[in-house]
């Protein structure tokens, strides 16, 4: 079974303090994905990567940095987190989307998500 | 401008009850199409994909309109544990490098 890891699932963070979320997936995958959801606006996307050291700006990157230095591991990074980035935090991972099987191309794998609260 | 819009519902009905969810989708050129499933405070899984010649499995029924852009999840014989919220998720062009675009979602709640 694909695992998708995320290193907290509850963190209380201050205003101002730089705040690192990490996500492990161990099926290989080259894609990785962060997403926020909030309550009435969904999953939005923030970060995603195809490949080690490749980042692509999401819906919302304002805010927020990632790092994708080993294939199996996607950092996402607040700066300076505020009251505003309190959210659920999903990490997602997937294959490239050239294979197919019964489950389909592009499936993403979520991670169970990390509770952050800032105050 | 809405990529993906869902009804949000709540979609209230009793147990064996029958109930269909549509969403509808602004990019013409998308190529691949799901349904996820989430449960209360859990993360998002795969329930099915959509093709374009439609798709079953057990109870459930995806069909997808392309040229009307909406797809559909239809739920036969509702459980207790059919109770979610049910993401339309679409795929806006097939490649590599490229983000799943997810509805806000459809809630759910079958009861006794």
């Amino acid at each position: 079974d694909v695992k998708v890891t995320q290193s907290s699932r509850y963190l209380v963070k201050r205003t101002g303090e730089k705040v690192f979320l990490e996500c492990v997936q161990d099926m290989d995958h080259e894609n990785m994905f962060w997403y926020r959801q909030d309550p009435g606006l969904g999953l939005r996307l923030i970060y995603f990567s195809y490949d080690v050291k490749m980042k692509e700006k999401g819906d919302i990157p304002e805010g927020y940095s990632v790092s994708r230095e080993k294939k199996e591991r996607f950092s996402l990074i607040l700066e300076s987190a505020s009251t505003n980035q309190t959210s659920m935090y999903l990490c997602a991972s997937s294959f490239p989307g050239t294979g197919g099987g019964r489950r389909g191309v592009y499936e993403q794998y979520f991670g169970p998500g990390t509770r952050l609260t800032v105050t | 401008r809405k990529e993906v819009e869902q009804d949000p519902g709540p979609f209230n009905v009793p147990e064996g009850a029958t109930v269909a969810f549509n969403c509808t989708y602004s990019n013409s050129a998308s190529q691949s199409f799901f349904w996820y499933r989430q449960d209360c405070r859990k993360e998002p899984k795969l329930l099915m994909s959509v093709y374009s010649s439609g798709n079953e499995d057990g109870r459930f029924t995806a069909q997808l309109n392309r040229a009307s852009q909406y797809i559909s999840l239809l739920i036969r014989d509702s459980k207790l544990s059919d109770s979610a919220t049910y993401l339309c998720v679409v795929n806006p062009v097939a490649q590599a490098g490229t983000a799943l675009i997810f509805g806000k979602g459809t809630t759910l709640s079958v009861s006794s």
